[in-house]
């Protein structure tokens, strides 16, 4: 089986300060890993994603996240956060199930950013 | 390329009337999948197609009917609507299952 939480269902931060949102997953083998962004009244757009290359992965709009196989966790950064990235985030995992790879959605984290 | 779109983009039913959604997608894409989403559940799968012709039961099928006759589309109905399938619902395609891409969502209202 395969899960995806994230830790803060919402998450504010000040304009210019670090953005960090968590995601940790569990998976019986190594998944794939994405994060997706949702800006109000639009679908889903990918932000980044991990395929088992470099464990750092650089997405869009100055976004990464790290893959820490150990800590099982795959967390969203950003160095300084702008008006423009408040959003909902979705982490997703990707694994190979049966015929088909099964992709499996967080439950999100609304991102708030304070002029 | 349009992507995926979505028809219609808002919709009113009352309570026992049927409805079709239309997904289509020019990426030659292989899977496609119809989500909905409600506030504090994230993304719920319906239902999901692997290929032309193939269809699959997600984690909240029931009430829902999907069909994938064309590669291109993917077409959702609600044989009978009831105001617990008031939603958001999104089609997204994919290659083989990995990153995807979504469309930008039909609002439903069943009264």
């Amino acid at each position: 089986a395969q899960s995806v939480t994230q830790l803060g269902s919402h998450v504010s931060v000040s304009e210019g300060a670090l953005v960090l949102l968590r995601c940790n997953y569990s998976s019986s083998v190594p998944p794939y890993l994405f994060w997706y962004v949702q800006y109000p009244n639009q679908g889903l757009q990918l932000l980044l994603k991990y395929t088992s290359a470099a464990t750092l992965v650089k997405g869009i709009n100055g976004f990464e996240a790290e893959f820490k196989k150990s800590e099982t966790s795959f967390h969203l950064t950003k160095p300084s956060a702008h008006m423009s990235d408040a959003a909902e985030y979705f982490c997703a995992v990707s694994r190979r199930n049966g015929g088909y790879q099964k992709v499996t959605f967080g439950t999100g984290t609304k991102l708030q950013v304070i002029p | 390329n349009a992507g995926v779109t979505q028809t219609p983009k808002f919709r009113v039913l009352k309570t026992g009337q049927s409805m079709t959604l239309l997904c289509a997608q020019d990426m030659n894409h292989e899977y496609m999948y119809w989500y909905r989403q409600d506030p504090g559940m994230g993304l719920r799968l319906i239902h999901y197609s692997v290929g032309e012709g193939t269809t699959a039961k997600g984690e909240v099928p029931d009430g829902y009917n999907v069909s994938r006759l064309k590669k291109q589309n993917f077409l959702l109905g609600l044989e009978s609507a009831a105001p617990s399938q008031t939603s958001v619902y999104f089609c997204a395609s994919s290659v083989r299952g990995y990153e995807q891409y979504f469309g930008p969502g039909t609002r439903l209202t069943v009264t």
